[in-house]
């Protein structure tokens, strides 16, 4: 039972363009929705967050957006650079107490082409 | 800062064995994970430890995983007896506070382990 799902295995764009990675989700109780980024042989990085009363929340190139009644939440970065090349994580994040049980993705690998 | 360290890097054992994974959190932080990351998967969270005490270990297959973190610092992943499905990456994270705000966690390089 996949809570949340990345269909898109791979994504490949060109330097300067705009990148799109979308993520959908089933459970209407979790708190915030994370993306993660990961290179080879290093653990995932926290790059942005969203709560899930906001519908935006922009960063720098980075600006995730949340639309709760199609469940579906996507991560825009703008310029795409190559060094963005990796894998992304969608994931979410529930509270229980004092429990934090965070949710992946099975990411998708973006290849920004020079 | 340091980051979460992890060891070993790597690990090759047969069916039946047993295997442990060390993990030191980055200095102060009182939240620990352990991640299980399948090839092709994203991770999967088998435990929570705040300071030395287990918060939700609902996913952690207890009868061949167990996980510790006595002093509220170190931590070590156990498992035995190992079975093939057992390969993966453990990843380790750890995260400053559990305050209800998104806590943000931060991650070991990871122990890739291979069950022949």
């Amino acid at each position: 039972d996949q809570q949340v799902k990345q269909n898109s295995p791979s994504l490949s764009v060109q330097e300067g363009r705009i990148s799109i990675l979308n993520c959908d989700y089933t459970n209407s109780m979790f708190d915030y929705f994370l993306w993660y980024k990961k290179y080879p042989a290093e653990g995932p990085t926290f790059l942005i967050s969203i709560s899930s009363i906001k519908d935006k929340n922009e960063d720098g190139r980075f600006t995730v957006f949340l639309n709760k009644s199609a469940k579906h939440l996507s991560l825009h970065i703008v310029p795409s650079q190559p060094g963005d090349s990796a894998v992304y994580f969608c994931a979410a994040l529930h509270f229980s107490g004092s429990a934090r049980q965070l949710t992946f993705g099975s990411g998708t690998q973006l290849t920004v082409l020079p | 800062e340091a980051g979460v360290a992890q060891s070993p890097r790597y690990k090759i054992i047969e069916k039946r064995q047993s295997v442990a994974f060390w993990c030191n959190p980055i200095s102060g932080h009182a939240t620990l994970y352990w991640y299980q990351q399948i090839l092709g998967q994203g991770p999967k969270l088998l435990i929570q430890f705040q300071n030395n005490g287990v918060v939700d270990d609902s996913q952690l297959p207890k009868d061949r995983f167990s996980a510790e973190r006595l002093k509220g610092v170190d931590s070590t992943l156990k498992i035995q007896p190992a079975k093939l499905e057992d390969s993966a990456v453990y990843l380790c994270a750890s995260s400053p506070k559990n305050s209800g705000s998104t806590d943000t966690q931060y991650f070991g390089p990871g122990t890739r382990l291979t069950v022949l």
